[in-house]
C-alpha cells in the first residue's frame, strides 16, 4: 500500500514570498505523483505531476515540484505567490502501470495575506 | 469543451433515507473514478471503473455503498439508509485511459452530502 504525508496543515505566507509545501510517501513498489489544488467550493485541478525523467517538474500557475527518491519526498514551491493561490494543496500518488487510483495526503492550506 | 459534471450540487437528506448521485464523465473518457472528502478521513478512494471490466470496489465503506455506470458514460453512487457519518463531499473523476498511472485524472465539482 501506499501513503502520503502532508505535514503541515496550514501554510501562512505574505503575498509575493515564495513557499514550500512538504509532501512525504511511503511504498513499496515505484509511484507517480501528483499535486493538486482544490479552491473553494470547487473541485481538484492538476498542478503538476511526476512520470519519469528530469526530477524537476514544472506545472502550472508558476508552480514546480521536485521529486527525491531517496528521501522520498515531492516539494512543492513557488518562487513567489499571489492572492490568487489561497486555496488546498493535495499531494497524491499511484502505482505505475496498474489501474490509476490515488492516495492522497490529507492537504495543506494555503493562505496568502498582503 | 465541457469537464466532469456531477448533480446535485447540494444534498441534504434525512437519516435512513436512500440517496443517488449522478456524475457525468468528460466525453470519450473510459475510465471513472468516485471518491470522497470528509474533515476526518480526507480525501478517499470509493470505487473505480475502466471501459467494460469489472469495476474495482475495494473503497467503499460499507455494503451500503453501491455504484454503476451505464453505457460506459454516466455513474451513479447509491447510498442506502445514510448514516450522519455519511455526510461529505463526494467528488468524482475521469480520465481518458486507467492503465498505466500516468492518466491525468480530471474532477467535478463534487456533490455535498449532509445527512441529517
Amino acid at each position: 500500500a501506499q501513503s502520503v504525508t502532508q505535514l503541515d496543515s496550514q501554510v501562512p505566507v505574505f503575498e509575493e514570498a515564495p513557499v514550500e509545501l512538504r509532501c512525504n510517501y511511503s511504498s513499496s513498489v515505484s509511484v507517480y505523483l501528483f499535486w493538486y489544488v482544490q479552491y473553494p467550493n470547487q473541485g481538484l485541478q492538476l498542478l503538476l505531476k511526476y512520470l519519469s525523467g528530469s526530477t524537476l517538474v514544472k506545472g502550472i500557475n508558476g508552480f514546480e515540484a521536485e521529486f527525491n527518491k531517496s528521501q522520498t519526498s515531492f516539494h512543492l514551491r513557488k518562487p513567489s505567490v499571489h492572492i490568487s493561490d489561497t486555496a488546498e494543496y493535495f499531494c497524491a500518488v499511484t502505482r505505475t502501470g496498474t489501474a490509476s487510483k490515488l492516495t492522497f495526503g490529507t492537504g495543506t492550506r494555503l493562505q496568502v495575506t498582503l | 469543451g465541457a469537464g466532469v459534471s456531477q448533480s446535485p450540487s447540494n444534498k441534504v437528506t434525512e437519516k435512513g433515507k436512500d440517496v443517488e448521485l449522478r456524475c457525468d464523465p468528460i466525453s470519450g473518457h473510459t475510465a471513472l473514478y468516485w471518491y470522497r472528502q470528509s474533515l476526518g478521513q480526507g480525501l478517499e478512494f470509493l470505487i473505480y471503473f475502466q471501459g467494460n471490466s469489472a469495476p474495482d470496489k475495494s473503497g467503499l465503506p460499507s455494503d451500503r455503498f453501491s455504484a454503476e455506470r451505464t453505457g460506459g458514460s454516466v455513474s451513479t453512487l447509491t447510498i442506502q439508509r445514510t448514516q450522519q457519518e455519511d455526510s461529505a463531499v463526494y467528488l468524482c473523476a475521469s480520465s481518458s485511459r486507467g492503465m498505466t498511472g500516468r492518466e491525468t485524472q480530471y474532477f467535478g465539482p463534487g456533490t455535498r452530502l449532509l445527512v441529517l
